[in-house]
């Protein structure tokens, strides 16, 4: 079955500090959606992205989907203590619409 | 709007005893979703329902069974909990085969 692996699994830094989480499916996706966790609460939906090479931003945060659509990131610009959370991609593949998400990558910023 | 509401938020049961979560979402979207999420295992999908009176299983749905109640409400039930089905449990909401997931706050069940 599809396999959506995410790494890294956790990312501590500095305030101010640029992170980086990559998303890799077993399969072509059909798009991908990226969502945030933060601690305690529930995933809320970030970005969807579609088409192949597809590069979207949101102030801070840069999301990119790859030219094969089996890879995805997401970059932070300058963390700042709101960033922290476990952020999650997820993706459908194989003619389903159900994505199947990656086990998520947990930011920790320290101040 | 309240989006997708979840009930209850906390909730401990004995090994075997019953329990329906209850979910309502009021976006008019088709697709309901039923996960849990397990420590470093991410969200695995237990159930879901494309539209009203359809209910298809998904990754992990032993021990569990669902109700499309109508358009807005999709609960989950289980029958005689273990203490394997100590999770989080949230249910989410989508149109279908578009846009992303709208998730409800979650209820945190332990079974002891």
């Amino acid at each position: 079955g599809q396999q959506v692996m995410q790494i890294p699994q956790y990312q501590h830094v500095q305030e101010g500090e640029d992170f980086t989480t990559y998303c890799n499916s077993s399969t072509t996706l059909s798009n991908i959606q990226w969502y945030k966790q933060r601690p305690g609460g529930h995933p809320v939906f970030l970005i969807q992205l579609v088409k192949s090479g597809e590069v979207k931003k949101q102030k801070r945060l840069t999301f990119q989907f790859g030219e094969a659509k089996k890879n995805s990131s997401l970059h932070i610009t300058a963390t700042q203590t709101t960033d922290v959370g476990t952020y999650f991609c997820a993706g459908p593949s194989g003619g389903s619409y159900i994505p199947t998400f990656g086990r998520g990558t947990s930011l920790i910023v320290h101040p | 709007n309240a989006g997708v509401t979840q009930t209850p938020k906390f909730q401990v049961l004995k090994t075997g005893q019953s329990m329906t979560l209850q979910c309502a979402q009021d976006m008019n979207h088709n697709s309901m979703y039923w996960y849990r999420q397990d420590p470093g295992m991410g969200l695995r999908l237990i159930y879901y329902s494309a539209s009203e009176g359809t209910t298809d299983k998904g990754e992990v749905p032993n021990g569990y069974n669902v109700s499309r109640l109508n358009k807005r409400e999709f609960s989950l039930r289980l029958e005689s909990a273990a203490p394997s089905q100590t999770s989080v449990y949230f249910c989410a909401s989508s149109e279908t085969g578009s846009g992303g997931y709208t998730f409800g706050s979650g209820t945190r069940l332990t079974v002891v």
